[in-house]
């Protein structure tokens, strides 16, 4: 089956915009991650969902950050006014339930460039 | 919060030899810890993971180690392929009620043919 999409692959914002990453998980997934990945490093955990539910936002580095997943199935995040430092590849990643057995399947992540 | 350090960040070896790299983490709470590979741009895929309740396992050429007395875990891939050559990142768990994942900052694994 289908696996985790994201778009888009690449974004680049001029300092100061906004911009919205958007993810599709694996059709039935629970559990939702985020997380940012900075060149030569791992992926830093950003947020979790549970369906709908946010519960776990402590990795949001800012204010300037946002995530939401209003249906339990597509998730957006949203960085505002961008700073050069935010440029990083952003990783989604779903499970398929809530158990630590829970294999993690990431998405192809979005490449952002902040000019 | 877990910490999990990961040595060494890049790893040179000869086609047929063997690789080892090499984890820490802090968190003695923790109970599972995946090894994920990324080839170059792509997305990280899980190639073997193992839980606090076993000291090791192994699939093909892949092997893990745990010792949870130290609290460090070790990947181990033996007869070593082109196709092997990737960033490698360990791994931990917290435990609690969902899966909040710390990753290693990476190995870059390059294996001459």
């Amino acid at each position: 089956g289908a696996g985790v999409s994201q778009s888009p692959r690449y974004k680049v914002a001029k300092r100061g915009q906004d911009v919205a990453l958007r993810c599709d998980p694996i059709s039935g997934h629970v559990s939702l991650f985020w997380y940012q990945q900075a060149l030569g490093q791992g992926p830093e955990f950003l947020t979790y969902f549970q369906n709908e539910a946010q519960l776990d936002k402590s990795g949001l580095p800012s204010d300037r950050f946002f995530a939401e997943r209003p249906e339990g199935s597509v998730s957006t995040l949203k960085i505002q006014r961008t700073q050069q430092e935010d440029s990083a590849v952003y990783l989604c990643a779903s499970s398929l339930r809530t158990s630590g057995r829970d294999e993690q399947y990431f998405g192809p992540g979005t490449r952002l460039t902040v000019t | 919060g877990e910490n999990v350090e990961q040595h060494p960040s890049t790893l040179s070896v000869q086609e047929g030899d063997s690789a080892v790299i090499k984890c820490t983490y802090s968190d003695s709470a923790s109970n599972y810890f995946p090894w994920y590979k990324q080839e170059l741009g792509k997305r990280p895929q899980l190639i073997i993971d193992i839980r606090s309740n076993v000291g090791e396992k192994k699939d093909q050429r892949i092997a893990v180690t745990l010792n949870k007395t130290a609290k460090h875990f070790s990947l181990h891939i033996t007869e070593t392929q082109p196709e092997d050559s990737a960033v490698y990142f360990c791994a931990a768990k917290e435990s609690g009620g969902y899966q909040k994942v710390t990753f290693g900052t990476g190995t870059k694994l390059q294996v001459i043919p």
